[in-house]
């Protein structure tokens, strides 16, 4: 079935570095992929997307690249801050019809050391 | 406007109670979700909806029932609680294909414990 794996599931910065989390997807068909991010007992929330027709996406410090070929896409975030701190999930909008389901992957908690 | 709101915030039941978690949006979204969020395994969609009066199955739907009503509304549903039930679910929602935008919008998610 469809399956999206993200990668890692732990990530330690010091304040100030960057970050990247990697997200693959089965689908070749995924067309929309966004990532969310959950702070400790809250929602999760829209943090930046990217459709297929688009190789990367930048909004301030964070960043969105896709590699359709293989397959594949990145979260990178640039001169992390504490509050950054938080589980990042990654996610692919299913072929099947126009339903927008999304696939999540399992989630990378990061921690950004001060 | 209040986005995606979700009641209750907590509960606890014990092995065998039914319940109903409810869901409500008030930015005119044509699709809702129901996921459970479980530690390490992301967010698991149990049913969706693709507007008024249709519902369809989601990845893990056992034990879990759903209903669309109203447009503003999803409600889920368990029969009969089991202690596997115990998670964070989280109500989304989303404008649908018409709109071409699939952002999905969380509610704060209800802490349910099955004893």
């Amino acid at each position: 079935g469809e399956n999206v794996e993200q990668h890692p599931s732990t990530l330690s910065v010091q304040e100030g570095d960057s970050a990247v989390i990697k997200c693959t997807y089965s689908d070749s068909a995924s067309n929309y992929f966004p990532w969310y991010k959950q702070e400790l007992g809250k929602r999760p929330q829209l943090i930046i997307d990217i459709r297929s027709n688009v190789g990367e996406k930048k909004d301030q410090r964070i960043a969105v690249t896709l590699n359709k070929t293989a397959k594949h896409f990145s979260l990178h975030i640039t001169e992390t801050q504490p509050e950054d701190s938080a589980v990042y999930f990654c996610a692919a909008k299913t072929s099947s019809s126009n339903t927008g389901k999304l696939i999540f992957g399992q989630g990378t908690t990061l921690q950004v050391k001060p | 406007n209040a986005g995606v709101t979700q009641t209750p915030k907590f509960r606890v039941l014990k092995t065998g109670q039914s319940m109903t978690l409810l869901c409500a949006q008030d930015m005119n979204h044509e699709y809702m979700y129901w996921y459970r969020q479980d530690p390490g395994m992301g967010l698991r969609l149990i049913h969706y909806s693709v507007g008024e009066g249709t519902t369809a199955k989601g990845e893990v739907p056992d034990g879990y029932n759903v209903s669309r009503l109203k447009k503003q509304n999803f409600l889920l549903g368990l029969e009969s609680a089991a202690p596997s039930q115990t998670s964070v679910y989280f109500c989304a929602s989303s404008q649908g294909r018409s709109q071409s935008r699939y952002e999905q919008y969380f509610g704060p998610g209800t802490r349910l414990t099955v004893t």
